[in-house]
């Protein structure tokens, strides 16, 4: 089975404060790195879709990059407000296994006022 | 609006007593999936469906059945639900038009097995 490890499990920060977290991947035969966000009660929401190594992406203050060679994926979100707290999932695609996405655990972001 | 649909969001029953939970999509797209939630494990695959009449397991299939007789509908069924299949489920569709597309998910299925 492979693993998608995303670090740190959960993090706590305060309302202004910028912050990154970090998804890890097997290197070989890459596809796609998904990003989603996942608020409480709610169902997840995507926010990338990176197949390219040296991508960038972004969305308003939220912006990740990819690095497939070394199998990680860094999102960063500038100057945090507390509408951002929510799990955030990447899940990676390996590229003869179409249609299966493996998910990681999910880093829990809480940012308070 | 573009949705996917999951029914019902909540779901208590007991061992044994199967169950359907039906999704389904008006965005035309080929791709379905359904995935489980459990604390700590994030989310986990069960079986997903390419296009119509086309099922393949995911991670986690045992105790599963799912069937793709048209492209909106891919519903999960239980046969014989037990204790260890209490999760949060999600069902979700893509365009997968490159096999790169982002998932759109339902809003859930919180199902407890007693």
């Amino acid at each position: 089975i492979l693993n998608v490890e995303q670090s740190p499990q959960s993090l706590h920060v305060q309302e202004g404060d910028s912050t990154n977290f970090t998804c890890s991947f097997p290197s070989s035969n890459f596809y796609a790195l998904h990003w989603y966000r996942w608020e409480t009660a709610k169902s997840p929401e995507a926010l990338f879709v990176m197949t390219l190594n040296g991508d960038e992406k972004k969305k308003g203050r939220i912006s990740a990059t990819l690095n497939t060679k070394e199998g990680y994926s860094y999102l960063y979100i500038k100057g945090s407000q507390p509408e951002d707290s929510a799990t955030y999932l990447c899940a990676f695609e390996k590229d003869n296994q179409g249609g299966k996405l493996i998910f990681g655990q999910g880093t829990e972001l809480s940012v308070k006022p | 609006e573009a949705q996917v649909t999951q029914n019902p969001r909540y779901l208590i029953t007991v061992t044994g007593k199967k169950l359907t939970v039906t999704c389904s999509q008006n965005m035309n797209h080929e791709y379905m999936s359904w995935y489980r939630q459990d604390p700590g494990l994030g989310l986990r695959q069960i079986y997903y469906s390419m296009n119509v009449e086309v099922t393949d397991k995911g991670d986690v299939p045992e105790g599963y059945k799912v069937s793709r007789k048209e492209k909106r509908n891919f519903p999960l069924i239980l046969e014989s639900p037990s204790p260890n299949q209490t999760s949060l489920y999600f069902c979700a569709s893509s365009p997968w038009t490159d096999g790169s597309s982002p998932l759109h998910f339902g809003n859930g299925t919180r199902l407890t097995v007693t």
